[in-house]
């Protein structure tokens, strides 16, 4: 069965650095999308993408976040410059297209941030 | 303000036992609904989804769920749980339109006991 894959799974950075977390989605899906869970909180959504664009985003993706799809598989998230409060798992998400039955999100496992 | 709601943080149930896993939205629009379940170090497995038409569907490994709009519910059922149905239980609401955001409630916790 098809299925969203990330890496790396864990991430250790230092404050400052910059991250890139990876994706592949699953093939003929044509949404992407980027969430993160801060420990013990809700799963939140940063931002989904389509056509090579931002569909839609969140107040928590400001200026320090980017996505872009380099190439026909991958789908990345960019963290400038982390910060502690970064440290979160980020799990990335697919979906099929514009038609109802295919709307539901398919997430990946995860990638651990941890910020020191 | 859109919203989802789980009452229960963490619930134990004896395996062979029923569950109920509760979940309440707020939703300006008409909702879509979803569970995912998340065992732990694996990511959110989608469980079952509504869209529209009949109120009670079912959806992998025995669950159902039943969409009560003047209750603004959406509660998760199983007739009898297994241990490998420990894990977390998230309940989700989305538009109805591609490409936009799941709006996801804090999960609730189910412990099975032997």
């Amino acid at each position: 069965e098809p299925e969203v894959t990330q890496t790396p799974s864990h991430q250790v950075t230092q404050m400052g650095q910059e991250v890139i977390l990876r994706c592949v989605p699953i093939s003929n899906h044509l949404y992407f999308y980027w969430y993160r869970q801060i420990l013990g909180q809700k799963v939140e959504f940063l931002v989904s993408f389509y056509n090579n664009e931002i569909s839609e985003k969140s107040e928590i993706f400001d200026d320090q976040f980017s996505v872009e799809r380099p190439d026909g598989s991958n789908f990345t998230l960019k963290i400038r410059s982390t910060k502690l409060e970064d440290s979160a798992m980020y799990f990335c998400a697919s979906s099929a297209g514009q038609f109802r039955s295919s709307y539901e999100q398919y997430f990946g496992p995860g990638t651990r941030l941890t910020v020191t | 303000a859109q919203s989802v709601t789980q009452p229960d943080i963490h619930i134990t149930v004896s395996e062979g036992a029923s569950l109920e896993l509760r979940c309440n939205y707020s939703y300006g629009a008409t909702p879509y609904l979803f569970w995912y379940v998340q065992s732990p170090g694996q990511g959110l497995q989608l469980l079952l989804k509504y869209f529209s038409g009949d109120t009670l569907v079912q959806g992998i490994k025995g669950f159902e769920a039943e969409f009560k709009r003047s209750q603004s519910s959406f509660n998760l059922r199983k007739p009898s749980v297994h241990w490998s149905d420990a894990a977390e239980y998230f309940c989700a609401v989305g538009a109805h339109q591609a490409g936009t955001a799941l709006i996801f409630g804090k999960g609730t916790t189910l412990s099975v006991s032997s």
